[in-house]
């Protein structure tokens, strides 16, 4: 089946670095992915990884994936208060077009001062 | 890259009313699109996904159907509202490329 679950809600201090977990159960997700929503907004593409991949980093954004568990990790260093937001892991399953995009439920991440 | 054009931005209507949310495509051609639904403080929730023209996958039982009349055009509809069925919806495209394009949400009130 295709499944993708996070953990609802982390909460860290300013500074510290948070790191968000996510789970999946489809083997054949080509494409991961972590998209940041702030309160009433769309969706914004922070990241992704190609599931060939171990790890990407794009600045303060860490990207572990450990593909033997299917474990999704993103490590946001020095957060800031900007940072509090809902955190979504998606999975792209399947080939080419043909793929479904699934999402996890979403972590609120809160960034206290 | 992609711009996805979804209206309107908000939406309120009484319960038993029809709906219809439109959603365009820019920037590709033959995209997988989707609709999702965001109830309050809530995940996303894949409803309907189409690979091509007339092509519709429903992902979930409910109240609202879905429509692909152009390659780039998605439509989502209700013949008659349920309070249930508020929620934000969102439109989204992926294509050959990695990046899956969003629109900026229609937030529909049913009272």
């Amino acid at each position: 089946g295709e499944d993708v679950e996070q953990s609802l809600f982390l909460s860290v201090r300013e500074g510290d670095s948070s790191v968000i977990n996510c789970t999946y159960t489809d083997s054949s997700s080509t494409y991961l992915y972590w998209y940041k929503q702030e309160p009433g907004a769309g969706l914004q593409l922070l990241t992704y990884i190609f599931s060939n991949m171990d790890m990407k980093q794009d600045q303060r954004l860490t990207v572990l994936l450990n593909k033997k568990d299917k474990h999704l990790s993103l490590r946001i260093a020095d957060t800031q208060t900007g940072d509090s937001a809902i955190y979504f892991c998606a999975a792209r399953v399947g080939s080419g077009n043909t793929g479904k995009l699934i999402f996890g439920q979403g972590t609120t991440l809160q960034v206290k001062p | 890259s992609q711009t996805i054009h979804q209206w309107p931005a908000t939406l309120v209507q009484p319960v038993g009313s029809p709906l219809s949310l439109e959603c365009t495509v820019e920037g590709t051609s033959n995209p997988n699109l989707y609709w999702y639904r965001q109830a309050a403080g809530r995940g996303l929730q894949l409803l309907f996904y189409s690979v091509g023209i007339g092509q519709i996958s429903s992902e979930v039982p409910q109240n609202l159907s879905a429509s692909r009349p152009q390659d780039r055009q998605f439509i989502l509809s209700s013949k008659k509202l349920l309070l249930s069925d508020s929620g934000f919806y969102l439109c989204a495209s992926t294509d050959r490329n990695t990046e899956a394009f969003f629109g900026q949400g229609t937030r529909l009130t049913v009272v």
